[in-house]
C-alpha cells in the first residue's frame, strides 16, 4: 500500500525554535509538494520539486522557511525561527508524470508554535 | 490571478438524496480537474479526476466538466452520513507542470 509518510505528526514548540518536517514521497513519484493549511487561508502551496529540483518556492516566506530534497526518498521543510503565525497543518503530497497532475497527500504535520 | 471558486457552504443534504457540488475556474488553459474529499482533521483524499468534457462516473460519484463554461461539478448519489466532509476542487495551472490551483472547499453535511 503506497503512501506518502510525514514526520512528526504533531509538533508543539516555542517561538524562535527551529522546526523540521520530513516527508517520504511514494516510491517512483518524481514531484513533491509542500502545502500549508489553515482555517483562514485554506490550502496554500509553499514549494514544489520535480526530480528533486526546486521548481517554485514563491509561496514560502524566504527569510524563515527553507525546503530541500536531499534524495528521492526524502523532502524536508524547515522553519527557523518559528513564529506563532506559522501554526498550521503542513501537508506533503507527491505525484508522478504518468498520472498527470494527480497528487497524493501525506497525513500532515500539525504544528503549534507558542 | 488564476482562481478556483467554490461555495463554502455548508451544504446540507438529506440522507439518500443527491448532493451537487460546483466549482468554477479562471484559467482557460487548464486540462486536468480533480475532486478531493477531506474529513475533519485528515488529509485531502482523491475522489475523482476528469480531463474531457462530459460526465465521468465512479460508483455513487459523477464528475461533470464543461470547459466552455469553465465549470466542473461533483454529484454524489444516495448520499450517506459518511459523505459528510469538505470537498476540494483542484485545477491544473495551464502553463505549468504539475501545479494545481485549489478551491477553498465546500463543506457538505448529510443529515440522517
Amino acid at each position: 500500500d503506497a503512501r506518502v509518510t510525514q514526520t512528526p505528526r504533531h509538533k508543539v514548540t516555542e517561538m524562535g525554535q527551529e522546526v523540521t518536517m520530513r516527508c517520504q514521497p511514494i516510491l517512483g513519484h518524481n514531484t513533491v509538494f509542500w502545502y500549508r493549511q489553515t482555517m483562514m487561508q485554506g490550502l496554500e502551496l509553499l514549494a514544489y520539486f520535480r526530480n528533486r529540483a526546486p521548481l517554485d518556492d514563491s509561496g514560502m516566506p524566504k527569510d524563515r522557511f527553507s525546503a530541500e530534497m536531499p534524495d528521492a526518498t526524502l523532502a524536508t521543510l524547515k522553519i527557523q525561527p518559528s513564529e506563532p503565525r506559522d501554526s498550521a497543518v503542513y501537508f506533503c503530497a507527491s505525484g508522478a508524470y504518468r498520472e498527470r497532475e494527480t497528487q497524493y497527500f501525506g497525513p500532515g504535520t500539525r504544528l503549534l508554535v507558542l | 490571478q488564476k482562481e478556483v471558486e467554490q461555495n463554502s457552504g455548508p451544504l446540507s443534504v438529506p440522507e439518500g438524496a443527491i448532493a451537487s457540488l460546483n466549482c468554477t475556474y479562471s484559467d482557460r488553459g487548464s486540462q486536468s480537474f480533480f475532486w478531493y474529499r477531506q474529513y475533519s482533521g485528515k488529509s485531502p483524499e482523491l475522489i475523482m479526476s476528469i480531463y474531457s468534457n462530459g460526465d465521468k462516473e465512479d460508483g455513487r460519484f459523477t464528475a461533470q466538466l464543461n470547459k466552455a463554461s469553465q465549470y466542473v461539478s461533483l454529484l454524489i448519489r444516495d448520499s450517506q452520513p459518511s459523505d459528510s466532509a469538505t470537498y476540494l476542487c483542484a485545477v491544473n495551472v495551464g502553463d505549468s507542470n504539475y501545479q494545481l490551483i485549489w478551491g477553498a472547499g465546500t463543506k457538505l453535511i448529510i443529515k440522517p
